[in-house]
């Protein structure tokens, strides 16, 4: 079973529709990240968090730290929004720390 | 944008030759990682290094080596490429949260898209 689980694996809306990613871990972590990858780019930070929620834009990011989940949401979605979004935790175990990935979930907004 | 590059971006190679990709960092963390990009697998960890001359295997460790014998700099080699080795690499890095007023860093660098033929 992986570290960490995404879902769904594959998400197509309208635009303008409020879209919800999910990711839920089964590690102890310090930090936990969501990173976005467009078509044959680089992958760039959106959100990290340790607790509680951030809000950038029309993107909000919430963490349930005892629960081990987090979910990605993007109001009033847009073509551009098109992307590969994926979740990163910071495993912690034994004293050493890792960047561990999910499989990331392939977003396609349509216009 | 963070301080991290990877050289080279791109490169061919034939099958049976040493390759080796460099990731360069001026954020001086702690932690720098090796990963592998591939369709329906995400990205999946090769090596990562938790301080000069100390690193770890990663889950896709075999036919790869790395080396870090300085802060900036952690190196990945195929001793011998493979075809299955053809793939975009992505170096990352990271502190961790317990070392730097508890915020915790990752970046990533632009990747690196290697063909083995």
């Amino acid at each position: 079973k992986n570290e960490v689980e995404q879902s769904p694996q594959n998400l197509t809306a309208q635009e303008g529709e409020f879209i919800t990613i999910n990711c839920s871990y089964s590690v102890g972590i310090s930090a936990l990240h969501w990173l976005q990858q467009h078509p044959g780019g680089g992958i760039v930070s959106l959100f990290m968090l340790s607790s509680g929620k951030k809000k950038h834009g029309r993107l909000i990011a919430t963490i349930n730290i005892q629960e081990k989940h987090s979910s990605l949401h993007i109001t009033a979605s847009h073509p551009r929004d098109s992307a590969v979004y994926i979740c990163a935790v910071h495993s912690v175990k034994g004293g050493s720390e890792k960047l561990v990935f999910g499989k990331g979930t392939k977003l396609t907004v349509n216009p | 944008d963070a301080g991290i590059t990877q050289s080279p971006r791109h490169k061919v190679t034939e099958t049976g030759t040493p390759v080796t990709l460099r990731c360069h960092q001026t954020e001086n963390h702690r932690y720098m990682y090796w990963y592998r990009q591939d369709p329906g697998h995400g990205l999946r960890l090769i090596h990562y290094s938790y301080g000069v001359k100390d690193t770890d295997k990663g889950e896709v460790s075999d036919g790869y080596s790395v080396s870090r014998s300085k802060t900036e700099d952690f190196l990945l080699t195929l001793e011998s490429a493979t075809s299955s080795q053809t793939s975009v690499y992505f170096c990352a890095i990271s502190e961790s949260s317990r070392s730097r007023d508890s915020n915790t860093e990752a970046f990533f660098g632009q990747g690196t898209r290697l063909t083995v033929v």
